[in-house]
């Protein structure tokens, strides 16, 4: 069955450094790999996705992620963090091969430090 | 173009009620899932529906279950509600190909007291 796991609940950053929200992964087959933001009361919003081809993949307010097959892992990065990038971000995976729901990740709070 | 509806936002329901949740996916998207997220826990999956069919089933017990109707809108039951369903209840609609994103309504939070 698959899988997601992002290791860490919470991620402080100073406005204006590098951030990672990392996620790693299990599937049997072959992975479609997703990210998504939630605000307060909201619900999610999607903001990128790796189906196939290059292994960084562009998304929404400047995320980028980046698939790694042998660690099985697709890592969520900003060059720069605002503190408007302060969320809760999930990390998600379909096995295309085997089924197709979408499992997510418990969560990383993200906090951007003025 | 519209998003996601569900309707309604807020709930509060007495233990051993039952409540049905609505969801209105994007015109055109045949497939709608739902999903319990709680502090705890995060997201749980809890179906799928495609074209009125359910295609996929999460480990919940027989007291959720689910419907979707012909024009693609979907409704969640809960029966005998307890203490432990209280949880924001989430719906995602998309085209149904394995390599769609899901789109997320705002939610049903409902409190069970």
């Amino acid at each position: 069955a698959q899988s997601v796991a992002q290791p860490e609940d919470q991620v402080n950053v100073a406005e204006g450094n590098p951030l990672t929200v990392k996620c790693t992964y299990s599937v049997s087959g072959n992975p479609y790999l997703f990210w998504y933001v939630q605000y307060p009361n909201r619900g999610l919003q999607f903001l990128l996705k790796y189906i196939t081809g290059d292994n960084l993949v562009k998304g929404s307010y400047g995320f980028e992620a980046e698939f790694n097959k042998s660690q099985t892992s697709f890592h969520l990065k900003k060059p720069s963090a605002l503190v408007s990038d302060s969320a809760l971000y999930f990390c998600a995976v379909r096995d295309w091969g085997r089924d197709d729901k979408i499992i997510f990740g418990k969560g990383t709070r993200l906090h951007i430090l003025p | 173009k519209a998003g996601v509806t569900q309707t309604p936002r807020y709930l509060i329901k007495t233990r051993g009620q039952q409540v049905t949740l609505s969801c209105s996916p994007i015109s055109g998207h045949r497939s709608v899932s739902w999903y319990q997220q709680t502090p705890g826990q995060g997201l749980q999956f809890l179906f799928e529906y495609f074209s009125e069919t359910q295609r996929n089933k999460g480990n919940f017990p027989g007291r959720f279950s689910g419907r979707q109707f012909s024009n693609s809108r979907s409704e969640m039951n809960v029966s005998t509600l307890e203490l432990g369903d209280s949880a924001l209840y989430l719906c995602a609609s998309s085209l149904g190909q394995s390599n769609t994103e899901a789109f997320f309504g705002q939610g049903t939070r409902l409190t069970v007291v």
